[in-house]
């Protein structure tokens, strides 16, 4: 069964320049979820779609920050203007049915390392 | 609130020598807790997962944990460390949410070493 595929795997970009991530989930999982992983921490949620619906995007900083999951498989992050802070590794994670949520495995991507210069 | 604290930041052992990795958890419901593990460059793997049934769980590769509910504690344990367990170990609980979206809260990790 193929895994979670992400692209790219690096990106360096400016302060101020736009960037987007695209994650592809396992097959057949309805559930995909967005984390930021700065170094040295653990991964934070920022975004979780239950189809191509948004369940939670409480963390997500919307002003520079946007997602989205058209026809409810892929979805791409982006992040438009980045700033400094924004240096993570951004993973993508899915799990099969929301309705299982709270036992539900998650099973992640490689990430993307993301460097703001 | 619902959190989860590893209680090392770096855990350093020789090789065949046993693994202790500590995590408590507090929650006021009962969570879902797992281990996930970090190589360098790749992503997490899940290693083991508890979800009310049996407190000693088994994971892949040797390791287990504990579900200790009077401690709130759920260490993650392997008889004997190999070359290849150096990695960043996360401690996960998994709780319902407002829309029962069981989030998962990562602890800061800690980072196994192992020394040959």
């Amino acid at each position: 069964e193929a895994g979670v595929a992400q692209s790219p795997r690096y990106k360096i970009i400016e302060k101020r320049q736009s960037v987007a991530f695209w994650c592809n989930p396992i097959s057949g999982h309805a559930t995909l979820y967005w984390y930021q992983q700065i170094l040295g921490q653990g991964p934070k949620l920022l975004i979780q779609f239950q189809n191509n619906g948004v369940v939670d995007d409480s963390q997500l900083p919307k002003d520079r920050f946007s997602a989205e999951r058209l026809k409810g498989v892929d979805s791409t992050l982006k992040i438009q203007p980045a700033k400094l802070e924004d240096s993570a590794v951004y993973l993508c994670a899915s799990s099969l049915d929301r309705a299982r949520g709270f036992t539900d495995t998650q099973y992640f991507g490689p990430g993307t390392r993301l460097t703001v210069l | 609130a619902q959190s989860v604290t590893q209680l090392d930041s770096h855990v350093s052992v020789s090789e065949g020598t046993p693994v202790l990795l500590r995590c408590n958890y507090s929650s006021s419901y009962s969570p879902s807790l797992f281990w996930y593990v970090q190589h360098p460059n790749k992503g997490l793997q899940l290693l083991l997962k508890y979800t009310s049934a049996a407190t000693l769980v088994k994971g892949i590769n040797g390791f287990e944990a504990e579900f200790k509910k009077s401690e709130t504690s759920f260490h993650l344990t392997k008889p004997s460390a190999h070359m290849s367990d150096a990695a960043e170990y996360f401690c996960v609980v998994n709780l319902p949410g407002s829309s029962n979206t069981g989030k998962l809260i990562f602890g800061q990790g800690t980072t196994l070493q192992v020394k040959p």
